[in-house]
């Protein structure tokens, strides 16, 4: 079974704060993404990465970073946490195969104080 | 850019009732993949079935099956002898062509099912 593991399932940070999140996959998929869920809007994409270092703007990428230094590896960077970064942030990985799904971890909610 | 709609926030069904639950989605493409996810209240995202546009067929997995219209761009699930735990939310989502594409999501529907 492929598995995607969020390094926390909850996490409370200050205002300010330099925040990782780390998102781990063993199948070595090539796609890796990120999205932030909130209520009444659903998922939306933060960044993704399709290759080891290669990264693209998603639709909210304000406020964000990320790093690819490993393929199994994509990482979410809050420069400077705010709280209206508080939210649920999904991880997920698919292979390059244009018919394949997309495999989530099973996120971490983070709260912003 | 790609949109998708779930014009319902909220759904109950009875337990073994059926239920459909709508998407509708905006391209110009026409070749693209659909798909539904459930997330259940332990958050994990799961695949309940997707669909390729080029096939006419609609996809079925046991009690889910899709009305898949192509030329009115929509993407309905049913759900049929629905069961407790099938309580959660569900989102439909859209794929463009391409092995680097992106997944774009719809804003989600809550399912009950009262007993």
């Amino acid at each position: 079974d492929v598995k995607v593991t969020q390094s926390s399932r909850y996490l409370v940070k200050r205002t300010g704060e330099k925040v990782f999140l780390e998102c781990v996959q063993d199948m070595d998929h090539e796609n890796m993404f990120w999205y932030r869920q909130d209520p009444g809007l659903g998922l939306r994409l933060i960044y993704f990465s399709y290759d080891v270092k290669m990264k693209e703007k998603g639709d909210i990428p304000e406020g964000y970073s990320v790093s690819r230094e490993k393929k199994e590896r994509f990482s979410l960077i809050l420069e400077s946490a705010s709280t209206n970064q508080t939210s649920m942030y999904l991880c997920a990985s698919r292979p390059q195969l244009m018919n394949t799904e997309a495999f989530f971890g099973q996120g971490t909610r983070l709260t912003v104080v | 850019a790609q949109t998708v709609t779930q014009s319902q926030p909220e759904m109950s069904v009875q337990e073994a009732e059926t239920v459909t639950l709508s998407c509708t989605y905006d391209t110009s493409e026409s070749d693209y993949y659909l798909f539904w996810y459930k997330q259940p209240p332990s958050r994990q995202m799961i695949l309940v079935i997707r669909q390729e546009a080029y096939k006419q067929q609609n996809a079925t997995e046991n009690r889910f099956s899709v009305n898949f219209q192509k030329a009115a761009k929509s993407f309905s699930l049913k759900i049929s002898d629905s069961q407790l735990g099938d309580a959660a939310m569900y989102f439909c989502a859209y794929k463009s062509p391409g092995a680097n594409s992106k997944l774009t999501f719809g804003k989600g529907i809550t399912l009950s099912v009262r007993p």
